[in-house]
């Protein structure tokens, strides 16, 4: 099973919005709505902020929100703040992207 | 959330067998809306998921681990854990342990993550 690909980097201003995408298949990104977030924090563990798409975990602050459009799934952060800075996975299945740093200028 | 946590040597030579356990909280190893999973992070690389076990005791392993990688269960310490063996530099990285739920198929809960250097 071939990783989804992400792209390497991201980067915005605070208060700024970035999006990051997520490109699988038909068989797993395009045909079904299993698809999550994942931000981590270099030294901390990985930590679920989107699941099936579009829902967020308690907890996680409105300024995540997920889409989906086709056999491409994206994150998008808005209102960035210094802690979103982290590295950011997607996940359908079991198979996880390939990671996107975002990077708060 | 139940709370997991790595143990095991951070260190292990070229062709040994490398040896995680899991400690589970707050939950069971008994539950069946859970797959107990390993997952890795090798240094400047993205996650790669190994493989879990289920509370019956069967397996799913990622077919890039399979001929090297046994996992099993241990209901009365709440344990789970991971053995690979014939390890190169290659599988240098950061283990981590987390519950793959059946409910919606995503990571939940993850432990701290141990990191396990492949070096003689």
């Amino acid at each position: 099973q071939s990783a989804l690909t992400q792209p390497p980097s991201a980067s915005g201003s605070p208060g700024q919005s970035v999006t990051i995408s997520c490109t699988g298949t038909n068989s797993d990104v395009g045909d079904y709505n299993y698809v999550s977030w994942y931000q981590h924090h270099p030294g901390k563990a990985p930590k679920l902020i989107i699941y099936e798409v579009t829902k967020r975990p308690s907890g996680v602050p409105d300024r995540f929100s997920g889409s989906k459009s086709g056999n491409t799934a994206s994150l998008t952060v808005s209102g960035l703040q210094a802690e979103d800075e982290a590295d950011y996975y997607c996940s359908s299945f079991r198979n996880f992207g390939t990671g996107t740093q975002v990077t708060v200028l | 959330q139940v709370q997991l946590q790595e143990s095991g040597p951070g260190l292990v030579e070229p062709s040994e067998t490398l040896s995680l356990t899991c400690t589970v909280s707050g939950g069971s190893v008994k539950s069946n809306n859970d797959y107990w999973s390993w997952i890795r992070k090798p240094p400047g690389k993205g996650l790669e998921w190994m493989g879990y076990i289920y509370y019956s005791g069967n397996t799913n392993y990622n077919p890039s681990f399979e001929s090297r990688v046994t996992m099993s269960l241990d209901t009365s310490k709440n344990q789970f854990s991971l053995e690979m063996s014939s390890v190169t530099a290659a599988d240098t990285a950061v283990y981590y342990c987390a519950t793959y739920t059946s409910r919606n198929l995503v990571f939940e809960s993850w432990g701290q993550g141990m990191l396990v250097t492949v070096f003689s």
